[in-house]
């Protein structure tokens, strides 16, 4: 148990609706990262939050935002879903912002998000 | 941007050793992270470098090169339950934002058989 929570951990839902995935970090970190990964490719960095304040930003989609609220944990907004949305979204978390050090990051089990 | 290349699969035999190649470009290079993932699992870390050599760690060791822009996994007393996807990750140092930025490779299968 690496102490990330994820919900839901299974999600359905048909195309152009809206999903909320939810992720609370372990106790004391304050970086959260958001990465999507489907069956053809590998995780895809989409963005990092530390303390409350976006601080990086990959390949996210404009149908998609995230925030991260005072009490630390952060959600993943999906709107106007595709079929190729369909994929699972992980949530690490890190003490800090990890410019040094291991850097380790500590990810959640997943939710599992199935666009049909 | 960057460009991180792993081979997709290998088979090795229990017991024996396996070494996993990743080579990259980046910019701004902030170190080199390797993590196991199993099928339907998160990923977790396994080991780190930002300077160049061997960094050990029970049966598993990394090495790193950044000159030439190359790491490698090894994998001692290679087990079953090994049997998973190796994930090669470079991290960007970001100038503007202080952002942290982790790029994952698509990742080496690797299947033990005995």
């Amino acid at each position: 148990d690496s102490g990330v929570t994820q919900t839901p951990k299974h999600l359905i839902t048909a195309t152009g609706q809206r999903v909320t995935l939810r992720c609370s970090p372990r106790s004391g970190d304050l970086s959260v990262y958001w990465y999507q990964q489907s069956l053809d490719q590998g995780l895809q960095f989409l963005i990092h939050y530390y303390n409350g304040e976006e601080r990086a930003k990959g390949n996210i989609l404009e149908r998609f935002s995230a925030q991260q609220f005072p009490d630390l944990h952060s959600e993943l907004n999906l709107s106007s879903l595709e079929l190729g949305d369909s994929a699972l979204y992980f949530c690490a978390s890190s003490v800090g912002v990890e410019r040094d050090g291991t850097g380790e990051l500590f990810f959640g089990e997943g939710s599992r998000l199935t666009v049909l | 941007g960057q460009n991180i290349d792993q081979p997709t699969e290998m088979t090795a035999t229990e017991g024996a050793i396996v070494q996993i190649n990743c080579t990259y470009q980046t910019s701004g290079f902030n170190g080199l992270f390797w993590y196991q993932q199993h099928a339907g699992e998160a990923p977790t870390f396994l080991s780190y470098n930002v300077l160049d050599g061997l960094e050990e760690k029970g049966r598993f060791s990394s090495f790193l090169s950044r000159s030439k822009g190359y790491s490698y996994l090894l994998l001692k007393e290679l087990q079953m339950k090994d049997s998973a996807s190796y994930l090669c990750a470079v991290r960007r140092l970001i100038l503007t934002g202080g952002g942290n930025k982790l790029t994952f490779g698509t990742g080496t299968q690797l299947k033990v058989e005995l």
